[in-house]
Parts: structure tokens; sequence; C-alpha cells
């Protein structure tokens, strides 16, 4: 069974820090990895999809790695500021042709100081 | 401006009573997704429709049941069956442009926060 581990489970920066957000998966046999932010009280909002057969995906401050046989992706966020607080999740989606199955980790907590 | 609505933001439910969560999408999505999040937890799936009038059971359905009379609606009833409801639920939608796996992200509501009276 597919696990998602994120670390650390929270994380304080102050304004201006580039930041590394770590996620981990069990079965290298993965669709695509999302990241998400999620907003306190409020739904996941898509930032980045990684194709099983590419590398990174950039958008703007933004850049996701994904190495499957490690079994890990990395967000990179440049220049931090306030509004980059949240919790960011990622999710793996199975290589087994369902259409339900993406797999969450539980998430870090970003919160970047002024 | 095209997106999921979820309803209500906010929903009490009673001992032995069944609740019914509202999701509506206009993004002429073909998936619906229902998924359960506990405080500090990921998300898990209770339930999902590739199409009108089929659904799937996710890793966490019972107590839930589910109906997907419209592409655009997906509804969730949480029964009284379901003993342990307080969580944060959100709905979400994609495109699976024809195939049955797709490399379109999932969209999200703003969720529905229930607990027990």
């Amino acid at each position: 069974k597919q696990e998602v581990t994120q670390i650390p489970a929270a994380l304080s920066v102050p304004e201006g820090e580039n930041l590394v957000l770590n996620c981990s998966f069990t079965d290298s046999a993965i669709y695509n990895l999302q990241w998400f932010r999620q907003d306190p009280g409020k739904g996941l909002t898509s930032l980045l999809l990684i194709q099983s057969s590419q590398r990174e995906q950039t958008s703007g401050r933004l850049n996701a790695s994904l190495d499957k046989s490690s079994g890990r992706s990395t967000l990179y966020i440049a220049a931090s500021q306030p509004g980059d607080s949240a919790t960011y999740l990622c999710a793996v989606k199975a290589s087994s042709g369902s259409a339900r199955q993406l797999t969450f980790g539980s998430g870090t907590q970003l919160t970047v100081l002024p | 401006d095209g997106g999921i609505t979820q309803s209500p933001k906010y929903l009490f439910r009673k001992e032995g009573q069944n609740v019914t969560l509202s999701c509506e999408q206009n993004l002429n999505h073909d998936a619906m997704y229902w998924y359960r999040q506990d405080p500090g937890q990921g998300l898990r799936l209770i339930y999902y429709s590739q199409i009108v009038n089929d659904f799937q059971k996710g890793d966490i359905a019972e107590g839930y049941s589910v109906s997907r009379e419209k592409k655009e609606s997906f509804p969730l009833t949480v029964t009284s069956a379901q003993k342990n409801p307080t969580a944060f639920y959100l709905c979400a939608s994609t495109s699976l442009r024809g195939q049955t796996d797709s490399n379109q992200p999932q969209h999200f509501g703003d969720g529905t926060r229930l607990s027990i009276l």
C-alpha cells in the first residue's frame, strides 16, 4: 500500500528565505505527483503536477522536482513571503489505471515571518 | 467563474440523524471525489465517480452514501452508521478527457465542516 510522508510537519522561516519542503513515497510506480496548498479552513489549491516521465515543474517562485527511483519529491519556494504561509500537501497518483488513487501526505505547515 | 461549490460551510448532526453535504461543479468535469480530512492528517478518499449514475467506494466508505444523477452534482450523505463523523469534508473534481486515467489536476471546493451536537 502506498504511503506518503512529509517532513517536517511544521516549518517557520523569516521572510526572504529560500526553502525546501520534502515528500517521500514508498511505491515508485506512480502516474504523477501533485503539490497542493491549503489555507486554514479552506480547500486545496493545485500548485504543480509532475508527470511520471518528468523530472521537474516550475511555476513562478515554485519549483517541484521528482525522483521516482528514490521515491522523493521536493517543493522549492524561492524568496519566501508571508503570503506563502499555508499547509503544503503532496499527493501521488498510482499507475494502476484507476482514476481514484490519489494518496496524500499529512502536509507541512509553513509559517513565513515578516 | 467556474469552480466547485460546497454547502453548507458548517453542519451539525444530531445522534441518529442522516445529513447530506452538497457538491456542485460547473467545470464540466467528468470525475468527482469526496475526501475526509481529520486534524493534522492527509485526505482520505470516501467515494468517487467517473461518470453519471456510477460511483465506487474509496478507502473509508462505511457509513457514507453518494449519488451521481447529474454530471454537475455529487452529494454525500453521512448516515447514522458513521460513528465518528466529525471532520472536514472536501469535494473535488477533475477532467478525464476521455481517458480512464488523466494527468489533469484535481480541483477542490472550500469544504464543509461537520460536527456532532
